[in-house]
C-alpha cells in the first residue's frame, strides 16, 4: 500500500531555512506528481506546488514562489521541499500528497520561534 | 485564481440525518473537484473525485454531485464516525485552491 512518512516536527529561528522530506514507498515513484500542502493552525489548506519527480518540472502557487523550493531523490524514492527565510507566519503543519491528493503524509509541524 | 466558496462553515446534524455541503466555484472547473475529510490531528482523506466519483474504501452514504459550478457533497445518513472537516479542491488550473472548509458535528 501507499505510504508517505515525512520528517517529524521541526523548531527553527526566524531567518533560518528548513528542509522536509516525505519518503514514498508502495508505489513506483515516478508515477505520480508530489504535492505540498500548508495548514496554519485552525485554518484551512493551501497548496503550495508539485514536483514531477520524474523529470523535476515544478509548478508553484506564486504566493510561495519565493519561499519553498521542491527536489527529489529518486535513488531514495524522497521529495523534499525546503522553506527560506522563515517567520512566524511560515508556523503550520506542512503534508506531502500524491496524484489527486488520494495518499497524504501523516504531516510535518513547524513552528518558528526564537 | 480560482475562488471556491464553501458552505455552510459549520453543520450540526442528527445521526441518520442527510446532510449536504457545498462549494460554489468561480469559474468553470469542469469536473476537476474533489472533496476530502479531515479529523482532529489526522491528514485528510480523500472522499471523492471528479465530482461524483467515490474514492476506494469510502462508504457509499457519501455522493458527489455538480450543477454548473456548484458542486456537492451528500452524506444520506450521518454516522457517528463522519464528524470532521470537510474540504473541497479544484484541480482545474493552478494554483490549485480549497475551500474555507465546514465543520461537521453530531447533534
Amino acid at each position: 500500500q501507499v505510504n508517505l512518512l515525512q520528517s517529524g516536527a521541526a523548531l527553527v529561528k526566524p531567518g533560518a531555512s528548513v528542509k522536509l522530506s516525505c519518503k514514498a514507498s508502495g508505489y513506483t515513484f515516478t508515477d505520480y506528481y508530489i504535492h505540498w500542502v500548508k495548514q496554519s493552525h485552525g485554518k484551512s489548506l493551501e497548496w503550495i506546488g508539485y514536483i514531477n519527480p520524474n523529470s523535476g518540472y515544478t509548478n508553484y502557487n506564486e504566493k510561495f514562489k519565493s519561499k519553498a523550493t521542491l527536489t527529489v531523490d529518486k535513488s531514495t524514492n524522497t521529495a523534499y521541499m525546503e522553506l527560506s527565510r522563515l517567520t512566524s507566519e511560515d508556523s503550520a503543519t506542512y503534508y506531502c500528497t500524491i496524484g489527486v491528493m488520494d495518499a497524504w503524509g501523516q504531516g510535518a509541524s513547524v513552528t518558528v520561534s526564537s | 485564481d480560482i475562488q471556491m466558496t464553501q458552505s455552510p462553515a459549520s453543520l450540526s446534524a442528527s445521526l441518520e440525518e442527510i446532510v449536504t455541503i457545498t462549494c460554489q466555484a468561480s469559474q468553470d472547473i469542469g469536473n476537476w473537484l474533489a472533496w476530502y475529510q479531515q479529523k482532529p490531528g489526522k491528514s485528510p482523506q480523500l472522499l471523492i473525485y471528479g465530482a461524483t466519483s467515490l474514492a476506494d474504501g469510502v462508504p457509499s452514504r457519501f455522493s458527489g454531485s455538480r450543477s454548473g459550478t456548484q458542486y456537492s457533497l451528500k452524506i444520506s445518513r450521518l454516522q457517528v464516525e463522519d464528524p470532521g472537516i470537510y474540504y473541497c479542491l479544484q484541480g482545474y488550473s493552478a494554483p490549485l485552491t480549497f475551500g474555507s472548509g465546514t465543520k461537521l458535528e453530531i447533534k
